[in-house]
């Protein structure tokens, strides 16, 4: 069966900081891998998804995730926080044979600090 | 392009009174269809989804009902609300085969008084 944890359910950085939020799923065949955005009272927006093409995904924003298999990890990474990232990500997995089953992860609530 | 939609967007309701929230699909045809709620603090718990018209699959046990009347229109019902049903509501889609995303409707705040 799939799973998603997301470590640390409250994450605060800095503007102009690192980004990371750290995603690892357990998936039995290759999962397909989204990370999604939700500002509050609003629905979920994707970010970037891996769907075994390159390991290294780019997605909207300058968030760019890195799919590690040996690790079973997804993390999100962003070079220079802003303002206007502070939200709540959420990490999902679809796995390749059963691909309209979703598991998303708990979630992770970014706050930027001026 | 596709646009989904789902209303109201804001809801206060009575304990033991009925619920009907609607989400609607354009631009694409037999999409997969899912209702998705979030308690306040929580990750995403999915309800029921939807591969076409009057095939509804139900995750949790619950005094909720899901139906697609049309290929592109999901509502989702109870006919007593509880106070446990308080939550964000939110409708996706995605297009059949693997691999492919979830899009979000704008999300239901229902409140249960």
């Amino acid at each position: 069966a799939q799973s998603v944890t997301q470590l640390g359910s409250h994450v605060s950085v800095s503007e102009g900081a690192l980004v990371l939020l750290r995603c690892n799923y357990s998936s039995s065949v290759p999962p397909y891998l989204f990370w999604y955005v939700q500002y509050p009272n609003q629905g979920l927006q994707l970010l970037l998804k891996y769907t075994s093409a390159a390991t290294l995904v780019k997605g909207i924003n300058d968030f760019e995730a890195e799919f590690k298999k040996s690790e079973t990890s997804f993390h999100l990474t962003k070079p220079s926080a802003h303002m206007s990232d502070a939200a709540e990500y959420f990490c999902a997995v679809s796995e390749a044979n059963y691909g309209q089953n979703f598991v998303f992860g708990p979630g992770t609530r970014l706050s930027v600090l001026p | 392009s596709q646009t989904i939609h789902q209303w109201p967007a804001t809801l206060v309701q009575p304990v033991g009174s009925p619920l009907s929230l609607e989400c609607t699909v354009e631009g694409t045809s037999n999409p997969n269809l899912y209702w998705y709620r979030q308690a306040a603090g929580r990750g995403l718990q999915l309800l029921f989804y939807s591969v076409g018209i009057g095939q509804i699959s139900s995750e949790v046990p619950q005094n909720l009902s899901a139906s697609r009347p049309q290929d592109r229109q999901f509502i989702l019902s109870s006919k007593k609300l509880l106070l446990s049903d308080s939550g964000f509501y939110l409708c996706a889609w995605t297009r059949g085969g693997v691999g492919g995303e979830l899009f979000f409707g704008e999300g239901s705040r229902l409140t249960v008084l």
